[in-house]
Formats: structure tokens, sequence, C-alpha cells
């Protein structure tokens, strides 16, 4: 089945304490994504990867890392997390083409708590 | 700057009659359109698309118009059914999405009610 997995799908945490998040895809996709949704703001890109070794800041990139060692896996890094980090957050991917538009698949979800 | 606008947090509307999500946008460099929908503990899922060549997007009962003149599309769900409830995103993309970065509004949250 064509997925993307993201764990944990749940995690609280303390303020400072180093965590990463897993994505994951076995679609073969060149494009990874990752974003955050909080209430009344919508989805905001914070990392995004065109391929392996290319990764490029989004709109929210402020305390996050990310890297792109191989396709099909796009961890989330937070070297120190902080309270206004607290938020849902979600990995996408999809092919590139020069041609067509290449529909963005997501995973579940990842629910962050920083206390 | 916010790019892509869904000015109405919320819809409601009853089962059988037409929804319409509206969305605006301000850069005119998009080219391509999507609508995303969203159901509580899950990802959002691709809906339907339009690109600025066309338009007008049909599938099933979901039509996506677009305005390019007025930088506006809008969403038709007809006729509304209780599954439809969710939060729908409007997403714009340039180059067609060959970049891969799609820009999001804020969302608008759908009630279909039986």
């Amino acid at each position: 089945e064509a997925q993307v997995t993201q764990n944990p799908r749940y995690l609280i945490t303390v303020t400072g304490k180093k965590l990463t998040v897993t994505c994951s895809q076995n679609m073969n996709h060149e494009y990874m994504s990752w974003y955050r949704q909080d209430p009344g703001l919508g989805l905001r890109q914070i990392y995004y990867s065109m391929n392996v070794e290319v990764t490029d800041k989004g709109d929210v990139p402020e305390g996050y890392k990310v890297s792109r060692k191989e396709k099909r896996n796009f961890p989330l890094i937070l070297e120190s997390p902080s309270p206004n980090q607290t938020s849902l957050y979600f990995c996408a991917s999809s092919y590139l083409t020069g041609s067509s538009y290449n529909e963005q698949f997501f995973g579940p979800g990842t629910r962050l708590t920083v206390l | 700057d916010q790019q892509v606008k869904q000015n109405s947090p919320s819809l409601s509307v009853q089962e059988g009659r037409i929804s319409i999500l509206n969305c605006d946008y301000t850069n005119s460099m998009f080219d391509y359109f999507l609508w995303y929908k969203k159901y509580p503990a899950e990802g959002p899922t691709f809906l339907i698309s339009i690109s600025s060549i066309k338009d007008k997007n049909e599938d099933g009962r979901f039509t996506v118009f677009l305005n390019k003149s007025a930088k506006h599309l809008s969403l038709h769900i007809v006729p509304s059914q209780p599954g439809d409830s969710a939060v729908y995103f409007c997403a714009a993309s340039i180059y067609g999405g060959s970049q891969g970065n799609l820009i999001f509004g804020k969302g608008t949250k759908l009630s279909v009610k039986p």
C-alpha cells in the first residue's frame, strides 16, 4: 500500500529535550516536506526536500532541522524544543515532473506537546 | 502576508444542498490550484485541482471554479452529504507544482447536517 508514515503519532516532551519525528514514504517520491498545523493558521511549511541531500527552508523553519540521506526518509529534528513548537505536524511527499502537477500525499500527523 | 486566503473559518449546510467554499489568492504567479480535505486525526487528502488555463474542473459531486481576473476560486459540492463534513484547505502552486511547494489557506470547516 502506497503511504507516508510518521512516528510517533503522539509525543509529550519537556522544553529542551531533543527529539526526532520520523517520516518515511514507499512511493519513491523525490519531493518531501514538513508542515505544521495550528488553529487559525492552517498548514505552514517548515522544510522541504527536492531530492537526496537537497533540503531548503519553508515559511517557518526556526527551531527545526531536517536531513535527507535516503530518498524514502525525511526526519524532522527539534534540537531544543520549546512550548511554541506544540503543534500538529504533517509530512508529505510527491513526485516531481516538469510538466504536470504531482499530488502530495500526507502522513497521518504527529501531535507534539512541549511542556 | 497571506497569499492564499479562506475567509470563512466555518460553513454549515443541510444535507442535499449545495456547499460553496471560497478561496482568494494574491500572487498572480500561481498557476495551479488544489483543494484538500482533512478529517480529524488524519492527514489531508487531495480532492480536486485546476490549472490556470481552465476555469472549471468537475469530478463527480465536486466542481472547482477559477476566476483569474478576480483571483478567486471556489469549490462546489452538490449534493452535500454528512460524510463531506471535514476541514477543506485551498492550496496554490507555481510552475504547475513542478517544484513541489504548495501554499495553503487556513482552511474552512464544513459541517453537513442530516
